[in-house]
């Protein structure tokens, strides 16, 4: 089946660690992202790529780094520069990236629950 | 960037049609608006998207004003397993970054 695979589901880190959220599609989708959320909140879009070995920032990317080294591959890395990185992380990928004129439909992964110890 | 504005929850009992509206006053001219559904613990998936007037599909209508500063998303009959936050969102075109609001947590009562 076709979609997007996030591992591991939970995480557990101590404080200092840098850990690293892996996300695959087999879509074939040009454009993939990673989303934040918090208890209660909404999402909020820390990195996005449209094409292979470029990548952007979105709103609240201090703390975190991401590599596009593969079409299909857009792992996050979540670094001890990040003040509070408990939370839910989502990665996305869509058929067209966000400049196109249609956004089209996100396809999300399962979530990484990130728990700091 | 196109900020949404949606209530924060609203309560409904099982059959009824449920209508939840987003304001999006500075929506810009290339951008689409799109309905997602997230259950607790869950990816959102996705509903509806539509640009201007009335979008139907089997689970869900949008219907979008002339001036495009608002939608509602219109969920007929809903059941229990509709109980689910529902966001709005705007983006693509020239703006890019994809901006998801705080969301809608429905309720469905029997």
């Amino acid at each position: 089946d076709g979609g997007i695979t996030q591992s591991p589901k939970y995480l557990f880190r101590k404080e200092g660690q840098n850990v690293t959220l892996s996300c695959e599609q087999n879509l074939n989708h040009d454009a993939m992202y990673w989303y934040r959320q918090d208890p209660g909140q909404g999402l909020r879009l820390i990195y996005y790529s449209q094409i292979v070995n470029d990548f952007q920032k979105g709103d609240i990317a201090e703390g975190y780094s991401v590599s596009r080294e593969k079409k299909e591959s857009f792992p996050l890395t979540v670094t001890s520069a990040q003040k509070n990185p408990t939370a839910f992380y989502l990665c996305a990928s869509s058929r067209q990236g966000p400049f196109a004129q249609d956004t089209g439909e996100l396809f999300f992964g399962e979530g990484s629950r990130l728990t700091v110890l | 960037l196109a900020k949404t504005t949606q209530p924060i929850s609203m309560d409904s009992y099982e059959g009824q049609e449920v209508n939840i509206t987003c304001s999006h006053n500075n929506i810009a001219t290339n951008d689409y608006i799109t309905w997602y559904q997230q259950f607790p613990s869950q990816g959102p998936r996705f509903i509806i998207q539509g640009y201007k007037t009335k979008v139907t599909n089997e689970v869900a209508s949008l219907f979008i004003p002339a001036d495009r500063k608002s939608s509602t998303l219109s969920l007929p009959r809903v059941s229990l397993s509709d109980t689910a936050v529902y966001y709005c969102l705007v983006g693509g075109g020239s703006q890019g970054n994809l901006i998801f609001g705080k969301g809608t947590k429905l309720s469905v009562k029997p």
